[in-house]
Protein backbone atom coordinates (compact mmCIF):
# COMPACT_ATOMS: atom_id res chain seq x y z
CA UNK A 1 0.00 0.00 0.00
CA UNK A 2 1.25 3.52 -0.68
CA UNK A 3 2.12 5.58 1.66
CA UNK A 4 0.66 8.88 -0.22
CA UNK A 5 -2.77 8.37 -2.65
CA UNK A 6 -3.74 10.83 -4.45
CA UNK A 7 -6.40 11.36 -7.14
CA UNK A 8 -4.03 12.22 -9.86
CA UNK A 9 -7.45 14.05 -12.18
CA UNK A 10 -6.50 15.74 -14.50
CA UNK A 11 -8.91 18.77 -13.18
CA UNK A 12 -9.89 21.07 -15.82
CA UNK A 13 -11.76 24.34 -14.70
CA UNK A 14 -12.48 27.07 -15.36
CA UNK A 15 -10.97 30.65 -13.91
CA UNK A 16 -12.79 31.50 -10.98
CA UNK A 17 -13.78 28.31 -9.87
CA UNK A 18 -13.36 26.25 -6.77
CA UNK A 19 -11.28 23.35 -6.69
CA UNK A 20 -10.03 20.58 -3.88
CA UNK A 21 -7.88 18.03 -4.06
CA UNK A 22 -8.12 15.08 -1.21
CA UNK A 23 -4.96 13.07 -0.52
CA UNK A 24 -4.67 9.88 2.17
CA UNK A 25 -1.83 8.98 3.77
CA UNK A 26 -1.51 5.57 5.13
CA UNK A 27 0.79 5.35 8.45
CA UNK A 28 -0.71 6.79 11.67
CA UNK A 29 3.00 8.05 12.86
CA UNK A 30 3.10 10.80 9.80
CA UNK A 31 3.87 13.92 11.84
CA UNK A 32 4.34 16.95 9.43
CA UNK A 33 2.02 17.63 6.41
CA UNK A 34 2.67 20.09 3.73
CA UNK A 35 1.06 20.89 -0.58
CA UNK A 36 4.36 21.57 -2.88
CA UNK A 37 3.52 23.05 -6.57
CA UNK A 38 5.30 21.15 -9.54
CA UNK A 39 4.97 23.14 -12.68
CA UNK A 40 5.95 21.44 -16.10
CA UNK A 41 9.72 20.54 -15.89
CA UNK A 42 10.41 22.56 -12.88
CA UNK A 43 11.25 20.91 -9.55
CA UNK A 44 8.35 21.51 -6.40
CA UNK A 45 8.54 24.15 -4.27
CA UNK A 46 6.20 24.23 -0.85
CA UNK A 47 2.79 25.73 -1.28
CA UNK A 48 1.70 25.39 2.47
CA UNK A 49 2.22 23.36 5.35
CA UNK A 50 -0.72 21.95 6.92
CA UNK A 51 -1.72 22.14 10.55
CA UNK A 52 -3.95 20.17 12.66
CA UNK A 53 -6.55 23.24 13.02
CA UNK A 54 -6.17 23.60 9.62
CA UNK A 55 -4.99 27.29 7.41
CA UNK A 56 -5.36 29.38 5.01
CA UNK A 57 -3.44 31.46 3.00
CA UNK A 58 -5.28 33.63 0.26
CA UNK A 59 -7.19 32.10 -1.87
CA UNK A 60 -5.57 28.88 -0.52
CA UNK A 61 -6.88 26.55 2.22
CA UNK A 62 -5.42 23.35 3.65
CA UNK A 63 -7.06 20.96 6.00
CA UNK A 64 -6.01 17.92 7.75
CA UNK A 65 -8.19 15.21 9.33
CA UNK A 66 -6.16 12.94 11.55
CA UNK A 67 -8.63 10.78 12.66
CA UNK A 68 -9.30 9.88 8.65
CA UNK A 69 -5.85 10.13 7.30
CA UNK A 70 -6.90 12.68 5.04
CA UNK A 71 -5.51 15.90 4.03
CA UNK A 72 -7.29 18.51 1.50
CA UNK A 73 -6.41 21.41 -0.13
CA UNK A 74 -9.00 23.83 -1.61
CA UNK A 75 -8.13 26.51 -4.26
CA UNK A 76 -10.75 29.06 -4.25
CA UNK A 77 -11.34 31.51 -7.60
CA UNK A 78 -9.08 29.52 -9.91
CA UNK A 79 -6.55 31.83 -12.00
CA UNK A 80 -4.39 30.68 -15.23
CA UNK A 81 -1.28 30.76 -12.94
CA UNK A 82 -2.37 28.13 -10.73
CA UNK A 83 -2.55 25.12 -13.66
CA UNK A 84 0.03 22.89 -11.84
CA UNK A 85 0.53 19.85 -10.35
CA UNK A 86 -0.16 19.41 -6.52
CA UNK A 87 2.04 17.11 -4.49
CA UNK A 88 0.57 15.79 -0.87
CA UNK A 89 3.26 15.07 1.40
CA UNK A 90 3.86 13.52 4.79
CA UNK A 91 7.28 13.14 6.96
CA UNK A 92 7.08 10.70 9.80
CA UNK A 93 7.29 11.16 13.23
CA UNK A 94 10.44 9.47 13.56
CA UNK A 95 13.03 10.01 11.10
CA UNK A 96 12.75 12.72 8.32
CA UNK A 97 11.66 10.47 5.70
CA UNK A 98 9.01 12.57 3.13
CA UNK A 99 6.76 10.40 1.46
CA UNK A 100 5.22 12.58 -1.65
CA UNK A 101 1.66 11.35 -3.29
CA UNK A 102 2.07 11.35 -7.17
CA UNK A 103 0.30 14.39 -7.64
CA UNK A 104 -2.87 16.04 -8.91
CA UNK A 105 -2.98 18.01 -12.51
CA UNK A 106 -4.63 21.04 -12.26
CA UNK A 107 -5.94 23.29 -15.79
CA UNK A 108 -7.60 26.34 -15.08
CA UNK A 109 -9.24 27.31 -18.66
CA UNK A 110 -9.61 30.42 -19.80
CA UNK B 1 21.83 31.92 1.29
CA UNK B 2 22.05 29.95 -1.77
CA UNK B 3 19.10 27.11 -2.54
CA UNK B 4 20.03 23.48 -3.43
CA UNK B 5 22.16 23.54 -5.84
CA UNK B 6 22.45 20.62 -8.56
CA UNK B 7 24.47 20.11 -11.42
CA UNK B 8 25.06 19.20 -14.17
CA UNK B 9 21.52 20.83 -15.53
CA UNK B 10 21.13 18.21 -18.18
CA UNK B 11 23.16 15.51 -18.90
CA UNK B 12 23.64 13.38 -21.89
CA UNK B 13 25.48 9.57 -21.44
CA UNK B 14 25.34 6.55 -23.65
CA UNK B 15 24.25 3.56 -23.03
CA UNK B 16 26.82 1.98 -20.66
CA UNK B 17 28.66 5.21 -19.53
CA UNK B 18 28.52 6.52 -16.14
CA UNK B 19 26.57 9.23 -14.66
CA UNK B 20 27.15 11.34 -11.74
CA UNK B 21 24.59 13.39 -10.31
CA UNK B 22 25.53 16.05 -7.77
CA UNK B 23 23.66 17.92 -5.15
CA UNK B 24 24.87 20.63 -2.04
CA UNK B 25 22.05 20.83 0.19
CA UNK B 26 21.35 24.56 1.05
CA UNK B 27 23.57 25.44 3.98
CA UNK B 28 22.86 24.18 7.50
CA UNK B 29 21.16 21.24 5.96
CA UNK B 30 22.30 17.74 7.25
CA UNK B 31 20.03 15.52 5.16
CA UNK B 32 19.72 14.82 1.40
CA UNK B 33 17.06 12.63 -0.70
CA UNK B 34 16.85 11.91 -4.16
CA UNK B 35 13.55 11.35 -6.02
CA UNK B 36 13.46 10.65 -9.70
CA UNK B 37 10.88 11.21 -12.15
CA UNK B 38 9.85 9.72 -15.06
CA UNK B 39 8.22 11.82 -17.95
CA UNK B 40 4.49 12.04 -17.30
CA UNK B 41 4.88 10.63 -13.96
CA UNK B 42 5.28 11.43 -10.20
CA UNK B 43 8.24 12.06 -8.21
CA UNK B 44 9.55 8.77 -6.70
CA UNK B 45 11.70 8.31 -3.96
CA UNK B 46 15.24 6.93 -4.18
CA UNK B 47 17.35 7.30 -1.35
CA UNK B 48 17.50 9.22 2.02
CA UNK B 49 21.30 10.29 2.95
CA UNK B 50 22.92 12.13 6.46
CA UNK B 51 26.17 13.27 6.60
CA UNK B 52 28.09 9.87 6.18
CA UNK B 53 25.11 7.70 6.15
CA UNK B 54 22.45 6.17 4.32
CA UNK B 55 19.43 6.11 6.29
CA UNK B 56 17.00 4.81 3.26
CA UNK B 57 17.43 3.08 0.29
CA UNK B 58 14.78 1.31 -0.27
CA UNK B 59 13.83 3.27 -3.27
CA UNK B 60 16.96 2.54 -5.03
CA UNK B 61 17.54 -0.01 -7.19
CA UNK B 62 19.45 -2.95 -6.46
CA UNK B 63 22.29 -2.77 -9.14
CA UNK B 64 24.20 -0.02 -11.05
CA UNK B 65 22.76 2.91 -8.76
CA UNK B 66 24.70 4.27 -5.52
CA UNK B 67 24.63 7.17 -3.26
CA UNK B 68 26.89 9.08 -0.98
CA UNK B 69 26.94 11.96 1.26
CA UNK B 70 30.19 12.60 2.21
CA UNK B 71 31.93 14.66 5.21
CA UNK B 72 33.54 17.15 2.84
CA UNK B 73 31.82 17.91 -0.81
CA UNK B 74 27.94 17.35 -1.81
CA UNK B 75 25.80 14.16 -2.57
CA UNK B 76 26.56 12.20 -5.38
CA UNK B 77 24.26 9.90 -7.38
CA UNK B 78 26.10 7.48 -9.26
CA UNK B 79 24.65 5.52 -12.26
CA UNK B 80 27.15 2.88 -13.66
CA UNK B 81 26.83 1.34 -17.13
CA UNK B 82 23.14 3.12 -18.04
CA UNK B 83 20.53 2.10 -20.30
CA UNK B 84 17.53 4.05 -21.94
CA UNK B 85 15.12 3.49 -18.81
CA UNK B 86 17.73 5.81 -16.85
CA UNK B 87 16.77 8.58 -18.73
CA UNK B 88 14.32 11.03 -16.64
CA UNK B 89 14.69 14.30 -14.20
CA UNK B 90 16.47 13.44 -10.92
CA UNK B 91 15.68 15.57 -8.18
CA UNK B 92 17.52 16.42 -5.14
CA UNK B 93 16.17 17.61 -1.73
CA UNK B 94 17.43 18.77 1.44
CA UNK B 95 15.99 19.66 5.16
CA UNK B 96 17.49 20.16 8.33
CA UNK B 97 16.79 17.44 10.77
CA UNK B 98 14.13 19.49 12.89
CA UNK B 99 10.69 18.29 13.25
CA UNK B 100 8.20 19.94 11.06
CA UNK B 101 10.54 21.42 8.56
CA UNK B 102 9.98 20.98 4.67
CA UNK B 103 12.34 19.80 1.83
CA UNK B 104 13.94 22.39 -0.17
CA UNK B 105 14.16 20.87 -4.11
CA UNK B 106 16.82 21.76 -6.49
CA UNK B 107 16.65 22.07 -9.70
CA UNK B 108 17.22 18.86 -11.16
CA UNK B 109 19.51 16.87 -13.32
CA UNK B 110 17.96 15.38 -16.46
CA UNK B 111 19.32 12.44 -17.69
CA UNK B 112 18.89 11.73 -21.20
CA UNK B 113 20.93 8.07 -22.14
CA UNK B 114 21.16 7.39 -25.90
Amino acid sequence: RKEVEQDPGPFNVPEGATVAFNCTYSNSASQSFFWYRQDCRKEPKLLMSVYSSGNEDGRFTAQLNRASQYISLLIRDSKLSDSATYLCVVSLRTGNQFYFGTGTSLTVIP
Amino acid sequence: NAGVMQNPRHLVRRRGQEARLRCSPMKGHSHVYWYRQLPEEGLKFMVYLQKENIIDESGMPKERFSAEFPKEGPSILRIQQVVRGDSAAYFCASSTQSRDTEAFFGQGTRLTVV
